[in-house]
């Protein structure tokens, strides 16, 4: 069955420290993968999707990166967090027009 | 601009009310999506529709293609039906949109007891 796993599930970050979120999916191949974030009190806003391994889309200006090392695994990272990046942030994963997997979510806070 | 509007921004009932939920969208699409976020954040998907109607268990979602709107029902509401409730759609992009959706800003819906 297709899963989707997020880590961490929460975490809390002082400004300027780096950031790595790990999403991999399981039960597919070749997935379309995208990371999403929703600040406090806003909708959720795509942040990057995938293709495919090392391609990356960037959908709005920011502080973060996202890299696709393996074909089952999305990274998003930034090298100095700012306030603004707190939020909560989830992959997804689409395959096809009916068939959407979103994952459990990773609460960042930084302080 | 694609946009996606969603009614009402909070909505308070008693269990056992009809509740509905309204999203209209801007431009045409390719597909909307109704999907479900609890208080932890986790997201739930409940229906994918691009036309007529879609109902599983006590939830009824439709669409109206012409007037870019689509509707979710809840027959015989429930507190455990207290959530975040999105809508949202896929603009056509042709070949270029991978499937990227656009999401309304959420309805917060409280089922009192």
């Amino acid at each position: 069955s297709q899963t989707i796993h997020q880590w961490p599930a929460t975490l809390v970050q002082p400004v300027g420290s780096p950031l790595s979120l790990e999403c991999t999916v399981e039960g597919t191949s070749n997935p379309n993968l995208y990371w999403y974030r929703q600040a406090a009190g806003r909708g959720l806003q795509l942040l990057f999707y995938s293709v495919g391994i090392g391609q990356i889309s960037s959908e709005v200006p920011q502080n973060l990166s996202a890299s696709r090392p393996q074909d089952r695994q999305f990274i998003l990272s930034s090298k100095k967090l700012l306030l603004s990046d707190s939020g909560f942030y989830l992959c997804a994963w689409i395959a096809g027009a009916d068939t959407q997997y979103f994952g459990p979510g990773t609460r960042l806070t930084v302080l | 601009k694609n946009e996606v509007e969603q009614s009402p921004q909070n909505l308070t009932a008693q269990e056992g009310e009809f509740i509905t939920i309204n999203c209209s969208y801007s431009v045409g699409i390719s597909a909307l999506h109704w999907l479900q976020q609890h208080p932890g954040g986790g997201i739930v998907s409940l229906f994918m529709l691009s036309s007529g109607k879609k109902k599983h268990g006590r939830l009824i979602a439709t669409i109206n293609i012409q007037e870019k709107h689509s509707s979710l029902h809840i027959t015989a509401s429930h507190p455990r039906d207290s959530a975040v409730y999105i809508c949202a759609v896929r603009f056509n992009a042709g070949g270029t949109s991978y499937g990227k959706l656009t999401f309304g800003q959420g309805t917060i819906l409280t089922v009192h007891p």
